[in-house]
């Protein structure tokens, strides 16, 4: 059964700094990844999606790389803004293609 | 473009009233829909996988007599809590992917119960 851990579980920063967000998944036999963000009260955001051939990916500020190999996933974000403050998911689509969703790592970008 | 959209956004029902939430692909075929629930200040937890004229498929703990899901053409999946009680109360989010074999999610904006 796929597990997935996201770290860390919270993150508070000062505006500008670059984060390192990590997702790491226990059956590296995946379909693809994908990087959301959730706002409170709100629905998922897709940010990016890597698919198992893939390596990286890039948005804008955002860049989330795929090593299947060790099982990982980073979601970086360059010079964090307020506006970047969510929690992001990790979702892995593995198996039966059944999607399995991290706990999420909730972030706040201060001023 | 792959919009999926959800409603109700929000509704309250009585205890024991039976609630339908419907989940459209707006622009696109879906295939496959799944169905999530999220406590508040916690992950989604998915409930049922739905394909496109076949039966959903429950995760385990998953009451499937009470969590009705018809997914009867491919751009409308629908989730009825049957005989809502105040621990169903929660947050349901719906995704749609084009295929079956792994393709990216498109979530809707999610769905509001709660049972007086």
């Amino acid at each position: 059964k796929q597990e997935v851990t996201q770290i860390p579980a919270a993150l508070s920063v000062p505006e500008g700094e670059n984060l390192v967000l990590n997702c790491s998944f226990t059956d590296s036999a995946i379909y693809n990844l994908q990087w959301f963000r959730q706002d409170p009260g709100k629905g998922l955001t897709s940010l990016l999606l890597i698919q198992s051939s893939q390596r990286e990916q890039t948005s804008g500020r955002l860049n989330a790389s795929l090593d299947k190999s060790s099982g990982r996933s980073t979601l970086y974000i360059a010079a964090s803004q307020p506006g970047d403050s969510a929690t992001y998911l990790c979702v892995v689509s593995s198996g039966s293609y059944i999607p399995t969703f991290g706990r999420g790592t909730s972030l706040i970008v201060h001023p | 473009g792959a919009v999926v959209s959800q409603h109700p956004s929000w509704v309250i029902c009585k205890s024991g009233t039976s609630v339908k939430i419907e989940c459209r692909s707006l622009d696109f075929q879906a295939t496959t829909m799944f169905w999530y629930r999220q406590f508040p200040k916690q992950s989604l937890m998915l409930m049922a996988t739905s394909n496109e004229g076949s039966k959903a498929t429950y995760e385990q703990g998953v009451e499937k007599d009470k969590f009705l899901i018809n997914h009867a053409s491919l751009t409308l999946s629908t989730l009825t809590v049957t005989s809502a009680h105040p621990e169903d109360s929660s947050f349901y989010i719906c995704s749609a992917s084009r295929t079956s074999g792994g393709d990216e999610q498109y979530f809707g904006p999610g769905t509001r119960l709660t049972v007086t």
